[in-house]
């Protein structure tokens, strides 16, 4: 299996342009997670999903920040309008339901907006 | 509310040494812990899982224990390798299913 796949893996924008962040887990992964990594903050849990649906979205900063998971292969994090203090590396994570909760990571996009 | 905590931020040793590195929790009713490995630019891979009616779990060079009446957890990697060099994270868990709360990490440089 190739691992959790994120795109792109860089993204430089300008404040006030609208930001798509992409992730595909690992397939047959029933849980998707979308964690923030800053030097300030540290990793974040923004929200996850169960089966597509989303179980936990307390992380999310503020309504900037959406995400949705159209369906078990696919998952996008929107911010819409992106701020300066938005850069952050993002990562995606995937597990399979039971078993031992070992969660995958995905190689992260690291997002820079000027 | 969850806190983890991993202390030192950051450390040295030569090649060879032993490495002990520590992450503490506020609440004990944890389900697991985990310690993962974090190396520049790249996510995190998960090294080792103890569950909480667990003591410790082994895997070649690494050693992890977990002490939930004192809030502890210890990652043991036996003769470092310059190649361990990396940022060690470990995060806990609540309950089944539930989300990681993520210790600051430690970051590790073995010298040749």
């Amino acid at each position: 299996d190739a691992g959790v796949i994120q795109s792109p893996r860089h993204e430089v924008t300008e404040m006030g342009q609208e930001v798509t962040l992409r992730c595909k887990p690992i397939s047959g992964h029933d849980y998707l997670f979308w964690y923030r990594q800053t030097m300030m903050r540290g990793l974040e849990l923004l929200i996850y999903f169960n089966n597509n649906v989303p179980i936990d979205d307390s992380g999310m900063p503020e309504d900037r920040f959406s995400a949705k998971m159209p369906n078990a292969s696919f998952s996008t994090l929107k911010i819409q309008p992106s701020e300066p203090r938005d850069s952050a590396v993002y990562f995606c994570a995937s597990r399979i339901a039971g078993g031992q909760e070992t969660q995958y990571f995905g190689p992260g996009t690291r997002l820079l907006v000027l | 509310k969850q806190e983890v905590t991993q202390i030192p931020a950051a450390l040295s040793v030569p090649e060879g040494e032993n490495l002990v590195l520590n992450c503490s929790f506020t609440d004990s009713a944890i389900y697991n812990l985990q310690w993962f490995r974090q190396d520049p630019g790249k996510g995190l891979t998960s090294l080792l899982l103890i569950q909480s009616s667990q003591r410790e779990q082994t895997s070649g060079r690494l050693n992890a224990s977990l002490d939930k009446s004192s809030g502890r957890s210890t990652l043991y990697i036996a003769a470092s390798q310059p190649g361990d060099s990396a940022t060690y994270l470990c995060a806990s868990s609540k309950a089944a299913g539930n989300k990681l709360t993520f210790g600051g990490g430690t970051r590790v440089l073995v010298k040749p």
